[in-house]
């Protein structure tokens, strides 16, 4: 199994409307989990941390489920500059700072 | 401006030559990591050094071997003995101590075919 599962899409949705999506963990002991956003053919960059509360960031609302191991992005009023794949990332539960990345999960926002 | 460098952007060797990939940071940190993507595959750990002179083997390490004589820099090559070494190659650094140590800052990556 995996360490760390994503619908890979694409989702393919309309400016302004709302989009959501999840990644699935195996390691019950990882404590960290990261949502990062990687442009086609480019690098990742870090798009938000995720905390056992949820949290948002303008748009952006990650939430945490530890019971069911998954973690969920939801982007609201979706801009054309939101088109990208979002890589799921959790902690490795090690001792030496080792990320685990999902495959991504690709959002295509048309006009 | 601080950041990372990886270069060439795009590489081309033929089967049975070793290859380098430079990767350099002015970021100032301690840990620096090299990972291949694939497509359709999340990103694999190849390498991760977390103090100069000192590196440990990742998921994926067989037929790469890397160094780390400087803080700055962290070479990876590509021997012969990969298999499959035709991927885009992402380095990244993380910033130092226990804190927001999940942000990585990853280079702009190398493209690399092997014919």
């Amino acid at each position: 199994r995996k360490e760390v599962e994503q619908d890979p899409g694409p989702f393919n949705v309309p400016e302004g409307a709302t989009v959501a999506f999840n990644c699935t963990y195996s390691n019950s002991a990882s404590q960290s989990f990261f949502w990062y956003r990687q442009d086609c053919r480019k690098e990742p960059k870090l798009l938000m941390s995720v905390y056992s509360s949820g949290n948002e960031d303008g748009r952006f609302t990650a939430q945490l489920n530890r019971a069911s191991q998954y973690i969920s992005l939801l982007i609201r009023d979706s801009k054309l500059s939101d088109s990208a794949t979002y890589l799921c990332v959790v902690d490795s539960a090690s001792n030496d700072y080792k990320l685990s990345f999902g495959a991504g999960t690709t959002v295509t926002v048309r006009a | 401006d601080g950041g990372i460098t990886q270069s060439p952007k795009y590489l081309f060797r033929k089967e049975g030559q070793n290859v380098t990939l430079s990767c350099e940071q002015n970021l100032n940190h301690d840990a620096m990591y090299w990972y291949r993507q694939d497509p359709g595959q999340g990103l694999r750990l190849i390498y991760y050094s977390q103090i100069v002179n000192d590196f440990q083997k990742g998921d994926i390490a067989e037929g790469y071997s890397v160094s780390r004589e400087k803080k700055e820099s962290f070479p990876l090559t590509v021997t012969s003995a990969q298999k499959n070494p035709t991927a885009f190659y992402l380095c990244a650094s993380r910033i130092s101590g226990t804190g927001l140590w999940g942000e990585q800052y990853f280079g702009p990556g190398t493209r690399l075919t092997v014919t």
